[in-house]
């Protein structure tokens, strides 16, 4: 089957970094995404990696290693408004790409 | 732009009732998605439509109905509700496979 597993809780402190992994058993995917969301809210786009290797963007960086079948989001700098839920997503190949898998999310709490 | 537009925000069914869910994107997006999250899990994809004419079965289809009137509308048909169809719906839509973009949700009760 195809999953991906990811920590339920993270907690850290304001101003520390996190790192978010989501290990993940699919084959063939058109990269990793992660979607952040607030109680209460939507999910909302935050990064996207085709490609093995790091991809930066302000105080988030997201990892993908195929080999390894595994990807991170980091979080630098935390501050107060990043307690959220996150989520990691692939688009499997064999289905088109539309078949959005999304994993459980990690709860992230940022405490002062 | 308003982005991902949803309708209700709030629904309350008895069992056996029906209701639509509405969805529309001014985002000029081929595809819509519709999707399920009960608490504290991740998005169920229940169904999906790929572009314009087409649609498709996602990971939790049964006891559901879409339709996807025109470009910029994806409807979700519960015909006979379910206690177990309660849970918060979240329409989405994306460029070709690309990032999704998520309406408001609709938070459905079911008792």
């Amino acid at each position: 089957g195809q999953s991906l597993e990811q920590p339920s809780e993270v907690t850290a402190v304001e101003g520390a970094i996190v790192q978010i992994n989501c290990t993940y058993q699919t084959s063939g995917f058109y990269g990793l995404s992660w979607y952040q969301q607030h109680d209460g809210g939507a999910p909302t786009f935050l990064s996207y990696n085709a490609l093995d290797g790091l991809e930066e963007t302000g105080r988030f960086s997201s990892f993908l290693s195929r080999s390894d079948s595994y990807g991170y989001l980091l979080l630098q700098e935390l501050q107060m408004k990043d307690s959220a839920s996150y989520f990691c997503a692939v688009r499997p190949a064999l289905t088109g790409g539309f078949k959005t898998i999304f994993g459980a999310g990690t709860r992230l709490f940022v405490k002062a | 732009n308003a982005g991902v537009t949803q309708t209700p925000k709030f629904q309350v069914l008895k069992t056996g009732q029906s209701m639509t869910l509405q969805c529309a994107q001014d985002m000029n997006h081929n595809s819509m998605y519709w999707y399920r999250q009960d608490p504290g899990m991740g998005l169920r994809l229940i169904y999906y439509s790929a572009s314009e004419g087409t649609t498709d079965k996602g990971e939790v289809p049964n006891g559901y109905n879409v339709s996807r009137l025109n470009k910029r509308e994806f409807s979700l048909r519960l015909e006979s509700a379910a206690p177990s169809q309660t849970s918060v719906y979240f329409c989405a839509s994306s460029d070709e496979l690309g990032e999704q973009f998520f309406g408001p949700g609709t938070r459905l009760t079911v008792l």
